[in-house]
């Protein structure tokens, strides 16, 4: 089952402008991540932000955590055209000692040059 | 590069075949997941093994089994395959759980 919703589920801007990007999960966590794909391609990691964190920066992006709304954002500053790709955010829920994330269905960022 | 090799890199078969998917973790990670990217179901969790030890289980059909070994490395073993499972499999590494999980970048199975 996907617990986190990714929301607008497509997303285009002009290149320069921010982008953002929302998710709203449904069961407590330990963290949250987000991962961008490029078409059919790997995920690539972006940031790692954990229940007890409220918003964290890394370069162009910025990240918040809502634990009492169970919602995130992911900003991206200046936007590029190699920006373009789907952007997928990833509940890591409280297992114990297990791990597993649980992703959205992502949302897809177009950035106009 | 995220330092987590899989292969192959794509895998052709027929359907009711068994085929087996590799995986190395980044160098001092402990813990390897596999999933599973389809169309329709998205993103999903399938297995999770840690320094050799399987830690948790998703939505893994019985006809897929994994293993970590003594190195490390994982593999994936799909069975009876259908064409359902035409999907990219990822493996991600992470050094223990509840922590970053780097992707590999993935193995595209097509079933015939």
């Amino acid at each position: 089952s996907q617990q986190g919703e990714e929301d607008p589920q497509a997303l285009s801007i002009q290149e320069g402008e921010n982008a953002t990007m929302n998710c709203s999960y449904k069961t407590s966590i330990n963290n949250l991540q987000w991962y961008r794909q490029n078409s059919g391609r790997g995920l690539v990691h972006l940031i790692l932000i954990r229940s007890n964190e409220r918003e964290k920066h890394s370069g162009r992006l910025r990240v918040t955590l809502d634990t009492s709304k169970k919602s995130s954002s992911l900003l991206i500053t200046a936007s590029r055209a190699a920006d373009t790709a789907s952007y997928f955010c990833a509940t890591d829920a409280l297992l114990g000692a297990n791990s597993k994330l649980t992703f959205g269905k992502g949302i897809t960022l177009s950035v106009r040059p | 590069d995220s330092g987590v090799t899989q292969t192959p890199k794509h895998l052709i078969t027929a359907t009711g075949q068994r085929v087996t998917l590799r995986c190395s973790p980044r160098s001092g990670d402990l813990s390897v997941y596999w999933y599973q990217q389809s169309l329709d179901q998205g993103l999903q969790f399938l297995i999770q093994y840690y320094n050799g030890e399987e830690r948790a289980k998703g939505n893994i059909l019985e006809r897929f089994s994994a293993q970590q070994f003594p190195d490390l490395h994982s593999e994936l073993n799909l069975s009876s395959l259908e064409l359902g499972d035409s999907a990219l499999y990822f493996c991600a590494s992470s050094v223990a759980s509840y922590n970053e999980q780097f992707f590999g970048p993935g193995t595209r199975l097509t079933v015939l």
